[in-house]
């Protein structure tokens, strides 16, 4: 049964970079042409996109966040990851990775998800 | 501010129907099929509960159906049981991105 389990630094201070793995178990990231995502939720508040990733590297970000986002790929370590640079207070949230439900869809549905993990903005 | 616009609650009663709407526009629910709706328990994971307007992954009760109408996205919960009390979000694709909606509370009463 496919997983997905979110780590990283729970705390990161404004103006630094975030910095998320996905690790996928229970199958190959590369074994399908599915594109990986990142959402995020703020305390108390709704969804937001981050952006997705196929295993060959193509990505498509959420444009309100391109220009502070990296989503990256390492197939050897059945990983995906996320950079998000210069954050502030407003970055604060549970952030999820999840896989969609079909192949070839960039940013259609998620079906698969991981726990999440809080990351929180602050000196 | 969300892209995509619900009800702030709902409610209803065990056995009862009830519909959560999600308005849009011709740049999202009305000009792509791709409208998911997830539900969320407090402090877990959202979970897909319909794709592509009306498709239910495996696994979820066929007391969840999804339809859409224009630029109005529906999601109807029939035969409401206690376990159905929980956050709804709706999501649909774009052209450049993908937004979701501000989420409905659903109240079993």
């Amino acid at each position: 049964q496919l997983q997905l389990q979110e780590s990283g630094p729970g705390l990161v201070k404004p103006s630094e970079t975030l910095s998320l793995t996905c690790t996928v178990s229970g199958g190959s990231i590369s074994s399908s042409s599915y594109y990986w995502g990142w959402i995020r939720q703020p305390p108390g508040k709704g969804l937001e996109w981050i952006g997705s990733i196929h295993y060959s590297g193509s990505t498509y970000y959420n444009p309100s966040l391109k220009s502070r986002v990296t989503i990256s790929v390492d197939t050897s370590k059945n990983q995906f990851s996320l950079k998000l640079s210069s954050v502030t207070a407003a970055d604060t949230a549970v952030y999820y990775c999840a896989r969609p439900p079909t192949t070839g869809t960039t940013r259609s549905a998620f079906d698969i998800w991981g726990q999440g993990t809080m990351v929180t903005v602050s000196s | 501010q969300s892209a995509l616009t619900q009800p702030a609650s709902v409610s209803g009663s065990p056995g009862q129907s009830i519909t959560i709407s999600c308005t849009g526009t011709s740049s999202d629910v009305g000009g792509y099929n791709y409208v998911s709706w997830y539900q969320q328990h407090p402090g877990k994971a959202p979970k897909l509960m319909i794709y592509e307007v009306s498709n239910r992954p495996s696994g979820v009760s066929n007391r969840f159906s999804g339809s859409k109408s224009g630029n109005t996205a529906s999601l109807t919960i029939s035969g409401l049981q206690a376990e159905d009390e929980a956050d709804y979000y709706c999501s649909s694709y774009t052209s450049s991105s993908m937004s979701f909606g501000g989420g409905t509370k659903l109240t079993v009463l």
